[in-house]
């Protein structure tokens, strides 16, 4: 199976800080790689596909890098509403394999 | 609008068996692969089982595989998860998922199930 982990696993920031979370896979997964935001008591949500596809209606504050083994996800300028916990995920064999989360608390 | 709704969570005691429902509607269902995964509260998301468009495909973790089912039914744009044998390390929040596209992520889901196993 394909670990991935991410860090760090939790993360302080404030409103408008530039934020960078970083996911590493046990192997090579080409570019097939997923990025989700999960909400308290919400389902998670698809921000970036395939490393650096932005999801249709994701704000562009959102960006993601990588191919191989190392991938991330920036978020360019932190809101509010992007507190939540982050999840990466790889799709480039089953078992599909998620990250252990990176939780972004407000600062 | 696209919708996945699932149903079928509840209390069941260990080594009993439980069927998921995932109701579909906004979509093609019968052109997207489908996942099931699952979330103990304040825990992480993991992946349970996959299935391909038309059904002729499955695939399960390690840890569901032999006690879990997943199929569907085209017809009526519904997913299905059959739970048999069931575990307290089962009880987990469970997700339907759309594959947007094949490597592409789940771009859909459900909004969950709360399925607990105790006696």
């Amino acid at each position: 199976d394909i670990q991935m982990t991410q860090s760090p696993s939790s993360l302080s920031a404030s409103v408008g800080d530039r934020v960078t979370i970083t996911c590493r896979a046990s192997q090579s997964i080409s570019s097939y790689l997923n990025w989700y935001q999960q909400k308290p008591g919400k389902a998670p949500k698809l921000l970036i596909y395939t490393a650096s596809s932005l999801q249709s209606g994701v704000p562009s504050r959102f960006s993601g890098s990588g191919s191989g083994t190392d991938f991330t996800l920036t978020i360019s300028s932190l809101q509010p509403e992007d507190f939540a916990t982050y999840y990466c995920q790889q799709s480039y064999s089953t078992p599909i394999t998620f990250g252990q989360g990176t939780r972004l608390e407000i600062k | 609008e696209v919708q996945l709704v699932e149903s079928g969570g509840g209390l069941v005691q260990p080594g009993g068996s439980l069927r998921l429902s995932c109701a579909a509607s906004g979509f093609t269902f019968s052109s997207y692969w489908m996942h099931w995964v699952r979330q103990v509260p304040g825990k992480g998301l993991v992946w349970v089982s996959r299935i391909d468009s038309d059904g002729s495909s499955t695939s399960y973790a390690d840890s569901v595989k032999g006690r879990f089912t997943i199929s569907r039914d085209n017809a009526k744009n519904t997913l299905y998860l059959q739970m048999n044998s069931l575990r307290a390390e089962d009880t987990a929040v469970y997700y339907c998922a759309r594959v947007g596209a094949i490597h592409r992520g789940s771009d859909y889901w459900g909004q969950g199930t709360l399925v607990t196993v105790s006696s």
